[in-house]
């Protein structure tokens, strides 16, 4: 069964800071990993996707990293602002001939002070 | 292209009263899932469907009913509402396979938040 962990839970940074949160995960036959943030109150944007085959992806201020080998997906923002404060979630794709299994992480809730 | 839309998108319901969530996407996506959002509880699987007229029960399918008579639509029903579900309900949808064409990207809808009394 896949599981998924994602480190820190919960992350305070002063604004401008480059900062990196973590995802782990127990089994490498994934499809695809998503990285999503959730603002309070409100429903998930999708930030990056990677396909196994990949990397990293970037998009602006965000970088994600994915090593399968290792069981692990980085999220790089670099320049924190404010607007960045969000819940930050990465889902796994299992992909196959099944309903493509999706697996939650639990989330890093980011605050970043001015 | 409007993505994946929720109604409503906030309910109050006393105990016992029925009611539909719709879940509406203009993709043309196979794939389509319920979620509830719970503190504390992240998101839990209700019930998925991969494709028009099929259905499939996920984590926590007790008390819900779905149907997907429609390619774009994914419905779910509570048929006799319990306090315990209160909570936001997200949809979601992807296609199948990831072609050149198709990431297989992961869209959810805004959620929608239920309340029962």
């Amino acid at each position: 069964k896949q599981e998924v962990t994602q480190i820190p839970a919960a992350l305070s940074v002063p604004e401008g800071e480059n900062l990196v949160l973590n995802c782990s995960f127990t089994d490498s036959a994934i499809y695809n990993l998503q990285w999503f943030r959730q603002d309070p109150g409100k429903g998930l944007t999708s930030l990056l996707l990677i396909q196994s085959s990949q990397r990293e992806q970037t998009s602006g201020r965000l970088n994600a990293s994915l090593d399968k080998s290792s069981g692990r997906s980085t999220l790089y923002i670099a320049a924190s602002q404010p607007g960045d404060s969000a819940t930050y979630l990465c889902v796994l794709n299992a992909g196959g001939t099944s309903y493509g299994k999706l697996t939650f992480g639990q989330g890093t809730i980011l605050t970043v002070h001015p | 292209n409007a993505g994946v839309t929720q109604t409503p998108k906030f309910r109050v319901l006393k105990t016992g009263q029925s009611m539909t969530l719709l879940c509406a996407q203009d993709m043309n996506h196979e794939y389509m899932y319920w979620y509830r959002q719970d503190p504390g509880m992240g998101l839990r699987l209700i019930h998925y469907s991969v494709g028009e007229g099929t259905t499939a029960k996920g984590e926590v399918p007790d008390g819900y009913n779905v149907s997907r008579l429609k390619k774009q639509n994914f419905l779910l029903g509570l048929e006799s509402a319990a306090p315990s579900q209160t909570s936001v309900y997200f949809c979601a949808s992807r296609y199948s396979w990831d072609t050149t064409s198709h990431t297989g990207e992961l869209f959810f809808g805004e959620g929608s938040r239920l309340t029962v009394l």
